[in-house]
């Protein structure tokens, strides 16, 4: 079965360091997201691509978080500097088209990020 | 303000029983409604869907209920197994964005 691969699934940094992450999509895929989960709280939207182009990034806190997917297949995230707060999984998703609840995203493990 | 709401954060039931998990969402404009399982230190597995224009949907064990106009959905789990214990994540979409709204999620703990 087709998964979305994603990396690391575990990251500690130090605050104020740069921490990026990777996502794979399944192949064919147009739409990616990031999404964030805090501890006890559900997914929240980052950011959203269609093939390479940004959606929708009105959730992203810009002033730290930069997201990128140059050839419309994988993409990275990136937090530079890293603060205490952004402590949280970081999900990756990908669906076939835009409107990708019609078959449900499909999510990667996710990434555990660790600010100290 | 939030759009979907799970209002138990917990639940516990016993094996074999009925687990109904419920959710709330407040804008009119969604069209599709998700449940996801998810594990802990996993990423959450899509179970079961609803458009707007339907009431209900089965799929084996697992039933969703959709009430458009108390704006409430329900999944029903029968009978519900250790195996099924997990947070579980309500979700809604609409218009063309696609992009899901969650609820915080209710753990559902299913005991022998």
């Amino acid at each position: 079965e087709a998964e979305v691969a994603q990396s690391p699934r575990y990251k500690i940094t130090e605050k104020s360091q740069a921490v990026a992450f990777w996502c794979d999509p399944i192949s064919g895929h147009a739409t990616l997201y990031w999404y964030r989960q805090i501890l006890g709280q559900g997914p929240e939207l980052l950011v959203q691509f269609q093939d390479e182009s940004v959606v929708d990034d009105s959730q992203l806190p810009k002033d730290r978080f930069s997201a990128e997917r140059l050839k419309g297949v994988d993409s990275t995230l990136k937090i530079q500097p890293a603060e205490l707060g952004d402590s949280a999984m970081y999900l990756c998703a990908s669906s076939r088209d835009r409107t990708g609840a019609d078959y449900g995203y499909t999510f990667g493990s996710g990434t555990r990020l660790t600010v100290v | 303000d939030q759009q979907v709401k799970q209002n138990s954060p917990s639940l516990s039931v016993q094996e074999g029983r009925i687990s109904i998990l419920n959710c709330d969402y407040t804008n009119s404009m969604f069209d599709y409604f998700l449940w996801y399982k998810k594990y802990p230190a996993e990423g959450p597995t899509f179970l079961i869907s609803i458009s707007s224009i339907k009431d209900k949907n089965e799929d084996g064990r697992f039933t969703v209920f959709l009430n458009k106009s108390a704006k409430h959905l329900s999944l029903h789990i029968v009978p519900s197994q250790p195996g099924d214990s997990a947070v579980y994540f309500c979700a809604a979409s609409g218009g063309s964005q696609g992009n899901l709204i969650f609820g915080k999620g209710t753990k559902l703990s299913v005991k022998p």
